[in-house]
């Protein structure tokens, strides 16, 4: 009955691969985001989707590339992963009028 | 289950009023934040609060901290209509846990 999950919870891979981080909601709703987790622990929005449009699109690496596939889905591409991107990445979805839910988090480390 | 649970789920408030939300937590923690969410436009930080402070203040805003009934409450003072938001809490948790947010309180502020 999870709202918002996100698999994998945890990703350990090497510099250099391609990786990516699935979201997916049962709320009917009709935005989503992904955030990173700073070092700081802040989380900070990445990407905002409606309606499988891109709505907002924050000062991230090109590398960084989301997919929605349908209104339910929002995933996370990662490509030639860096250690800097090593961080908790964060999906959430959020409805008209309705609060925000949130995943559990990714924690993905790059070796 | 959720880490952090705001009370209540929604509140509604004359423009000048203050707004005090809740938020209670199960297992020991590093740090609490405090989140808005305006519909759409994704999270915005407002303050964090360590686990050995008790009390912390920006501008209208005040959190205080009680590790030892596990609760955190953020008091909005002198609202505007422009603080009508969702309000989130999420909290790190002492053995490397993700951060957990609660379900959000919204605050509805009418001029």
């Amino acid at each position: 009955d999870t709202a918002v999950s996100q698999t994998p919870k945890y990703l350990v891979t090497q510099m250099g691969n391609d990786k990516s981080i699935k979201c997916e909601q049962n709320l009917g709703h009709d935005t989503m985001y992904w955030y990173k987790q700073d070092s700081k622990k802040f989380l900070k929005i990445m990407f905002s989707y409606n309606n499988k449009e891109l709505i907002i699109n924050e000062t991230v690496p090109n590398r960084f590339s989301p997919k929605s596939p349908d209104k339910a889905h929002l995933n996370l591409h990662i490509n030639s992963l860096e250690l800097g991107d090593s961080a908790v990445y964060f999906c959430a979805s959020e409805g008209q009028n309705t609060e925000a839910f949130f995943g559990q988090g990714t924690r993905l480390t790059v070796v | 289950s959720q880490q952090g649970e705001e009370d209540p789920q929604a509140l509604s408030i004359q423009e000048g009023e203050n707004a005090t939300m809740n938020c209670s937590y199960k297992t020991s923690i590093n740090n609490l934040q405090w989140y808005r969410q305006n519909s759409g436009r994704g999270l915005v930080h407002l303050i964090l609060i360590r686990s050995n402070e008790r009390e912390k203040h920006s501008g209208r805003l005040r959190v205080t901290l009680d590790t030892s009934k596990k609760s955190s409450s953020l008091l909005i003072t002198a609202s505007r209509a422009a603080d009508t938001a969702s309000y989130f809490c999420a909290t790190d948790g002492n053995y490397g846990q993700n951060f957990v947010f609660g379900p959000g309180t919204r605050l509805s502020v009418l001029p």
